[in-house]
């Protein structure tokens, strides 16, 4: 089983949608969270860390579930600039190598 | 502050030549991490380093690459004779020590390594 696993995608979606991405994590000590996301040709950039309550930023919701080592990411109101690849990232501590999944391709369409 | 920097941003090699690709990571920042990322794939990871200190190299080829981080000066990513299939875009990422307690990496914006 992979350390960090996402839903394959690709999501097309249209303006105005909600749209939620899920990832699960295989080490359950695992200790900091985050959502990253990818432009095209383009470096990561932090979207948001995760917190044990949740938090959000906006129109951005994120989760963490620790008994079900589960993290999700809830976009609300989908705007074109939304468009990119949305990176769930793992950590077990502070120290310790960070963890990528894959990646989910999420379009939104006019 | 200046973010985390990455040069050359494009470099071109032609097949068994060197590539050194630089980074320097953001003010404060310890640890440093390579990762490449082939065309229309995810992002792979390679070495993460702190100064003088290799920490986890699982991810690196076991032959033609290295990477270091001095005690002064950037982290470098050396890559020796060259192939086609290295072409990719390599990114820098850094992160503050473990004692800050503040949990999150940055990255630079990538080196573009074409072979020729």
């Amino acid at each position: 089983r992979k350390e960090v696993e996402q839903d394959p995608g690709p999501f097309n979606v249209p303006e105005g949608a909600t749209v939620a991405f899920n990832c699960t994590y295989s080490n359950s000590a695992s200790q900091s969270f985050f959502w990253y996301r990818q432009d095209c040709r383009k470096e990561p950039k932090l979207l948001m860390s995760v917190y044990s309550s949740g938090n959000e930023d906006g129109r951005f919701t994120a989760q963490l579930n620790r008994a079900s080592q589960y993290i999700s990411l809830l976009i609300r109101d989908s705007k074109l600039s939304d468009s990119a690849t949305y990176l769930c990232v793992v950590r077990l501590n502070y120290g310790q190598n960070f963890v990528f999944g894959p990646g989910t391709r999420l379009s939104v369409l006019p | 502050n200046a973010g985390v920097m990455q040069n050359p941003r494009h470099l071109v090699r032609r097949r068994g030549q060197e590539a050194r690709l630089r980074c320097s990571p953001m003010k404060g920042h310890s640890h440093v991490y390579w990762y490449r990322q082939l065309p229309e794939e995810g992002l792979k990871f390679m070495v993460y380093l702190q100064k003088e200190n290799i920490i986890d190299e699982s991810g690196m080829p076991k032959e033609r690459f290295s990477a270091e981080f001095p005690k002064e000066g950037p982290s470098i990513l050396r890559i020796q004779q060259v192939v086609r299939g290295d072409s990719a875009a390599y990114f820098c990422a850094s992160s503050p020590p473990p004692a800050s307690r503040t949990d999150t990496q940055y990255f630079g914006p990538g080196t573009r390594l074409t072979v020729l």
